[in-house]
């Protein structure tokens, strides 16, 4: 019952270049959804969110866009860097739900 | 500025030996969560837990595990009789509300190794 998947388990990107990574939901009642950075032997921080209620977020080098009615987003990473080498989470919660359910997760890899 | 807090970081056991995985939730934070992590999955939900009550438990293993979040002290993830299928990271995560739009602090995790 995965509900939050990614299914590319990696991408490799140049240095400077649009890292874009993607993350599609099955259940409807997700309505907050989120992106977590892993760096090997470390918890997950995190990264950048969005409320249901829009369709665009952004923070600096990283957009998170939200397509509600195709239950996608992406994390767009403008321009990449070698620091943001890691495996990158998508998460999603309900406001009715105790559990925040994660995807397995996109290596990313930000070659110089 | 103490995050969450796990230990240990790295614990090995044998079959049929008990686990203990310990985390302190940052500082105001009253909600505790458990995750799972095998290799080359995501998060695996366990368990959520305030002060003294087990809210959700609906992500344990219905044997062997269990987890309690006592008045004072740390979160305790306990499993017993360890099988070799039960090496993972275990991570733990806080959040100082249950409520919209909260999102959670994770810890290093604690990787456990059953041989």
């Amino acid at each position: 019952d995965q509900q939050v998947k990614q299914n590319s388990p990696s991408l490799s990107v140049q240095e400077g270049r649009i890292s874009i990574l993607n993350c599609d939901y099955t259940n409807s009642m997700f309505d907050y959804f989120l992106w977590y950075k892993k760096y090997p032997a470390e918890g997950p921080t995190f990264l950048i969110s969005i409320s249901s209620i829009k369709d665009k977020n952004e923070d600096g080098r990283f957009t998170v866009f939200l397509n509600k009615s195709a239950k996608h987003l992406s994390l767009h990473i403008v321009p990449s860097q070698p620091g943001d080498s890691a495996v990158y989470f998508c998460a999603a919660s309900a406001y009715n739900n105790n559990d925040m359910r994660f995807g397995a997760g996109t290596r990313l890899t930000v070659k110089p | 500025n103490a995050g969450v807090m796990q230990n240990p970081r790295h614990l090995v056991r044998r079959r049929g030996q008990e686990a203990r995985l310990r985390c302190s939730p940052m500082k105001g934070h009253s909600h505790v969560y458990w995750y799972r992590q095998l290799p080359e999955e995501g998060l695996k939900f366990m368990v959520y837990l305030q002060k003294e009550n087990i809210i959700d438990e609906s992500g344990m293993p219905k044997e062997r595990f269990s987890a309690e979040f006592p008045k004072e002290g740390p979160s305790i993830l306990r499993i017993q009789q360890v099988v070799r299928g039960d090496s993972a990271a275990y991570f733990c995560a806080s959040s100082r509300n249950k409520g919209e739009n909260e999102k959670l602090f994770f810890g290093s995790g604690t990787q456990l190794s059953v041989l």
